[in-house]
């Protein structure tokens, strides 16, 4: 059962880059979705929450198309420090402390000068 | 400083020997949970509290057992070690607004290896 599917990459781009990544999910009642990142060997960490409007957060842009199930996460103007794993986390209970977020396995990114 | 502690950091042990990971956050959250990642597989949830003295199974249970007594702690229970259980483990506990938009904090993540 996938419920949480992103492109595992790793996506190799130079600094200076834009770089989109997808993370589609199984359960059309989903109410709250995020992005994590995660550095190599450390804990994730809350990069942003993705609204039904979209957001963004200075490079950061994050989409939600809920006809297709899918969530979407752009970097412009990438930076050596973007390298990392970014998960995609659905949590399919609205309103509540997150009984059963499910996470992607990840999409790895590598900036390179 | 509001974080979520984990001991020990690091752990070898051997099948069949108990063991305990402790949990600890400062932040007054009522939800804390267990994952485990494995290479390809990705954070898998072990076990969720929603609060004190309410627990409950996540997608992979079997093997751990965990309690909350208190608020902050909420320790992880290995009763009889195996191999297939070595693996990196994180802690996170939870904010809520009540509106779904939440934040998990993750602890730094214990390294077991079971041998």
């Amino acid at each position: 059962r996938k419920e949480v599917e992103q492109d595992p990459g790793p996506f190799n781009v130079p600094e200076g880059a834009t770089v989109a990544f997808n993370c589609t999910y199984s359960n059309s009642a989903s109410q709250s979705f995020f992005w994590y990142r995660q550095d190599c060997r450390k804990e994730p960490k809350l990069l942003m929450s993705v609204y039904s409007s979209g957001n963004e957060d200075g490079r950061f842009t994050a989409q939600l198309n809920r006809a297709s199930q899918y969530i979407s996460l752009l970097i412009r103007d990438s930076k050596l420090s973007d390298s990392a794993t970014y998960l995609c986390v659905v949590n399919p209970t609205f309103g509540q402390a997150g009984t059963a977020l499910i996470f992607g396995k990840g999409t790895t990114l590598s900036v390179s000068s | 400083e509001a974080q979520v502690t984990q001991n020990p950091r690091y752990l070898i042990t051997v099948t069949g020997k108990k063991l305990t990971v402790t949990c600890s956050q400062n932040m007054n959250h009522e939800y804390m949970s267990w994952y485990r990642q494995d290479p390809g597989l990705g954070l898998r949830q072990i076990y969720y509290s929603m609060n004190v003295e309410v627990t409950d199974k996540g997608d992979v249970p079997e093997g751990y057992k965990v309690s909350r007594k208190e608020k902050r702690n909420f320790p992880l229970i290995l009763e009889s070690p195996s191999p297939n259980q070595t693996s990196l483990y994180f802690c996170a506990s939870s904010l809520t607004d009540g509106q779904g938009n939440y934040e998990q904090y993750f602890g730094p993540g214990t390294r077991l290896t079971v041998t």
